[in-house]
């Protein structure tokens, strides 16, 4: 079955610096792949999305390409800022054989926590 | 402005009651979906339904009930039959599923608490 892989967190880091969580996966198809984000006490957000292979994502200063070689989505971002503390997840869709149902299969998340 | 509302927003629970989540929606969404989260457990699906009057077992289902009498609605039961409900749960809806390529739309979820 599909799954999905991110680094473990907690990542900490000091503002203005570079941010890379990794996430790579496995998908029998050609899934599309995202990056949601979770704010303390909130619900999930779409972030950033990419539909096909060498697609690149971006949204907020975030940016994720599509790397079929290598079976990878990360998310990176030059210069985080405290307000970017949250969870990320990093999930795939895939229809079903059925042809109707998206399955989104998310990964455990990685909680990032930038100090000013 | 359009959305997905959940409540309660925190619920305590008795071992061996029945307890039910609310989602309400106004995006005109065709899917509801419910998610269970654990601490280091990503999302877990529990029910979705693509359709009003039908809906479809996830990953999870057992100890949950659903129904989807309206399609702005689409609430949760907890059953006692659910050996560890103590969870954050969240709701989500997406426009017609292969249409929207698997993006989702959450509400800002419920934790369950059994005392």
């Amino acid at each position: 079955g599909n799954s999905v892989t991110q680094m473990e967190g907690p990542v900490t880091l000091s503002e203005e610096a570079f941010l890379t969580i990794n996430c790579t996966y496995t998908a029998t198809g050609y899934p599309s792949l995202f990056w949601y984000v979770q704010y303390p006490g909130e619900g999930l957000q779409l972030l950033l999305k990419a539909t096909k292979a060498d697609d690149k994502g971006s949204n907020k200063g975030f940016e994720a390409t599509y790397r079929k070689e290598t079976t990878s989505f990360h998310l990176e971002k030059g210069s985080v800022q405290v307000s970017d503390s949250a969870v990320y997840f990093c999930a795939l869709s895939e229809t079903t054989l059925s042809g109707g149902y998206q399955k989104v299969t998310f990964g455990t998340g990685t909680k990032l926590q930038v100090i000013p | 402005d359009g959305g997905i509302t959940q409540s309660p927003k925190y619920l305590f629970r008795k071992e061996g009651q029945n307890v039910t989540l609310s989602c309400e929606q106004n995006l005109n969404h065709d899917a509801m979906y419910w998610y269970r989260q654990d601490p280091g457990q990503g999302l877990r699906l529990i029910y979705y339904s693509q359709i009003v009057n039908d809906f479809q077992k996830g990953d999870i289902a057992e100890g949950y009930s659903v129904s989807r009498e309206k399609k702005e609605s689409f609430p949760l039961t907890v059953t006692s039959a659910q050996k560890n409900p103590t969870a954050f749960y969240l709701c989500a809806s997406s426009i017609v599923p292969q249409v929207s390529a698997g993006e989702l739309f959450f509400g800002e979820g419920s934790r369950l608490t059994v005392l």
